[in-house]
């Protein structure tokens, strides 16, 4: 089953504008990471957010993570048509080993 | 560095047909090791992973079954396909502890 669910499903804006996608999640975990996927490839890992981090910076990304309320944010400033993907929000819990990825938003930067 | 290889690219297969989808990791030692499927435009569904040699932990029952003979060889294998095993397969690798998962260029399977 699915831990977490990405919203909106999808996200269209125009080059330049700002890009968010939310992330909320069911249990507990111990981090929250989130991933790129170009279509019909693998996905690429973005950023790691711990259980007891609030937010996080690496580049153009920005993670948000509140436990109290299971959900977390994923802000892409000045987007570029190349940031058109895919991304999706993977938690674990039960242990490191685990880990499930939520249903993805689909990003379209237009040029 | 690491890499990860996964093959076939593609694959079409009847039903009822056996399978059986390889997964290798180089440059490093007793990673977990993982494999999901994602139906078109959907998620990722986690199918079985394995923290190290001839353990497995599966998550969804279903006709697949997976097998690690070796510390960095993943094995996806069903004795007879169902239409329903169509999609996109995922192979993927982390290193013990909590970093993130390093995937491969997947598998898009058909079954027809």
């Amino acid at each position: 089953s699915q831990q977490g669910e990405e919203d909106p499903q999808a996200l269209s804006i125009q080059e330049g504008e700002n890009a968010t996608m939310n992330c909320s999640y069911k249990t507990s975990i111990n981090n929250l990471q989130w991933y790129r996927q170009n279509s019909g490839r693998g996905l690429v890992h973005l950023i790691l957010i711990r259980s007891n981090e609030r937010e996080k910076h690496s580049g153009r990304l920005r993670v948000t993570l509140d436990t109290s309320k299971k959900s977390s944010s994923l802000l892409i400033t000045a987007s570029r048509a190349a940031d058109t993907a895919s991304y999706f929000c993977a938690t674990d819990s039960g242990g490191y080993q685990k880990v499930t990825f939520g249903t993805g938003t689909k990003l379209q930067v237009i040029p | 560095s690491q890499t990860i290889h996964q093959w076939p690219a593609t694959l079409v297969q009847p039903v009822g047909s056996p399978l059986s989808l390889e997964c290798t990791v180089e440059g490093t030692s007793n990673p977990n090791l993982y494999w999901y499927r994602q139906a078109a435009g959907r998620g990722l569904q986690l199918l079985f992973y394995s923290v190290g040699i001839g353990q497995i932990s599966s998550e969804v029952p279903q006709n697949l079954s997976a097998s690690r003979p070796q510390d960095r060889q993943f094995i996806l294998s069903s004795k007879k396909l169902l239409l329903s095993d169509s999609g996109f397969y995922l192979c993927a690798w982390s290193p013990q502890g909590d970093s993130p998962l390093h995937f491969g260029n997947g598998t898009r399977l058909t079954v027809t």
